[in-house]
């Protein structure tokens, strides 16, 4: 079946450094990408999302890229902040209608 | 997201009954999602529907159970038949279509099972 892998599974970062988190799926078929945070005990909120037809989008201090070809797409944050610290998913959609989602990374981002 | 509501925020339940949450949404959306998420663990998905009195199993659907008799709502029951039900239940709406959508989460339903 269609699944997505991230890595890594936890990620620590001084304030002011950058923190990458990748992604690789396995539908062909996937069309939308997108990232999200989850704050402890609170639901996960979108923070960024591309689709197939677009290889990089920025949002501020975040950006997502997209390699359809090695069926990679990544997550950049930039600057980070103590206010990043989180668990952040990604996900794809594709054929099934189905949001496939990773195992999460936990992002701390140390003062 | 005022959207969804899920209800209740905490459930304790007795082993060997069932449970039903809630999933309601006034976003107009076709589409609605049931994940579990355990602690540390991503979020595996139970049921999806795409529109009205029609619905797919997910991944971990045994021991579960939904109906989506109405476009607003989507209730998920527990049965006695889930081995282990004590979970964080979200649930979550998109516009639906082949080309995907920000999926919309509900607050989550806490479920102790003991």
């Amino acid at each position: 079946g269609e699944n997505v892998e991230q890595h890594p599974s936890t990620l620590s970062v001084q304030e002011g450094d950058s923190a990458v988190i990748k992604c690789t799926y396995s539908d062909s078929a996937s069309n939308y990408f997108p990232w999200y945070k989850q704050e402890l005990g609170k639901r996960p909120q979108l923070i960024i999302d591309i689709r197939s037809n677009v290889g990089e989008k920025k949002d501020q201090r975040i950006a997502v890229t997209l390699n359809k070809t090695a069926k990679h797409f990544s997550l950049h944050i930039t600057e980070t902040q103590p206010e990043d610290s989180a668990v952040y998913f990604c996900a794809s959609f594709g054929g099934t209608y189905k949001y496939i989602f990773g195992t999460g990374t936990r992002l701390k981002v140390l003062a | 997201d005022g959207g969804i509501t899920q209800s209740p925020k905490y459930l304790f339940r007795k082993e060997g009954q069932n449970v039903t949450l809630s999933c309601e949404q006034n976003l107009n959306h076709d589409a609605m999602y049931w994940y579990r998420q355990d602690p540390g663990q991503g979020l595996r998905l139970i049921y999806y529907s795409q529109i009205v009195n029609d619905f797919q199993k997910g991944d971990i659907a045994e021991g579960y159970s939904v109906s989506r008799e109405k476009k607003e709502s989507f209730p998920l029951t527990v049965t006695s038949a889930q081995k282990n039900p004590t979970a964080f239940y979200l649930c979550a709406s998109s516009s639906g279509g082949k080309k995907g959508s920000p999926l919309h989460f509900g607050n989550g339903t806490r479920l102790t099972v003991t």
